[in-house]
């Protein structure tokens, strides 16, 4: 079955600090899409990156990177030097892959808090 | 403008009562969705539509119905609300891609209070 894992429920940093969110997922398929999105205070979900399982290759956008091991089942995601504006609620999620246009549901993990203190 | 949109966005409404949430979006997608989310679970998918006549129920769609009245307009209906239906609910879109799946773009969400 589909399982993703946010070990993490609360983070707190002080600002200009490096902080890392977890993430885990179960899968039997071998073909499947993880993305990460973003929950700031103000509620709307915002997409933040989608990666394919056949691309394990780190992205980096700014000051945020993630970390994609199959070995693992992880997909870590990396805030560097963090600022108050960061803090939010983060969500990974996985999509299976079952056929062309078949089904493109999002398993959600259950979020970690990110408090990011001045 | 968004190109999400959801309406309203907080409800206050009494066991019993039939509610709806209307969806729009702008952004001249097929497929839409429907999710509620809780505090400690993430969110979780009530229906999904990929066109005006295809929908499918998702992980918890008891208690819920949806109506898909054109490509653009995706509304939940809440027949008999109850107190564990107390929730924020969200609207998302997504386009086919090229590839087998593509990316959810998440509405603002609605916040509901079932007394």
């Amino acid at each position: 079955a589909q399982k993703v894992t946010q070990a993490q429920t609360e983070i707190s940093v002080v600002e200009k600090e490096d902080v890392t969110l977890d993430c885990v997922y179960e899968t039997r398929d071998t073909t499947y899409y993880l993305f990460w999105y973003k929950q700031p205070p103000s509620g709307e979900l915002v997409f933040l990156i989608r990666r394919n399982s056949f691309d394990e290759q780190n992205e980096i956008s700014g000051r945020y990177s993630w970390n994609f091991q199959k070995s693992t089942s992880s997909f870590n995601f990396t805030i560097t030097a963090s600022q108050v504006v960061d803090s939010a609620v983060y969500f990974c999620a996985l999509s299976e892959v079952h056929g062309a246009g078949a089904t493109n549901k999002l398993i959600f993990g259950t979020g970690t808090l990110l408090a990011v203190q001045p | 403008d968004a190109d999400v949109t959801q309406t309203p966005r907080n409800r206050i409404t009494k066991t019993g009562k039939r509610i709806m949430l209307e969806c729009s979006q702008t952004k001249g997608h097929d497929r839409m969705y429907w999710y509620r989310q809780d505090p400690g679970l993430g969110l979780r998918l009530i229906y999904y539509s990929f066109d005006v006549k295809d929908i499918n129920k998702g992980e918890i769609s008891d208690g819920y119905s949806v109506s898909r009245q054109a490509q653009a307009k995706f509304s939940l209906s809440l027949e008999s609300a109850i107190p564990n239906q107390t929730a924020l609910y969200f609207c998302a879109t997504s386009d086919r891609d090229r590839g087998y799946t593509d990316t959810q773009y998440f509405g603002p969400g609605t916040r509901l209070t079932v007394l």
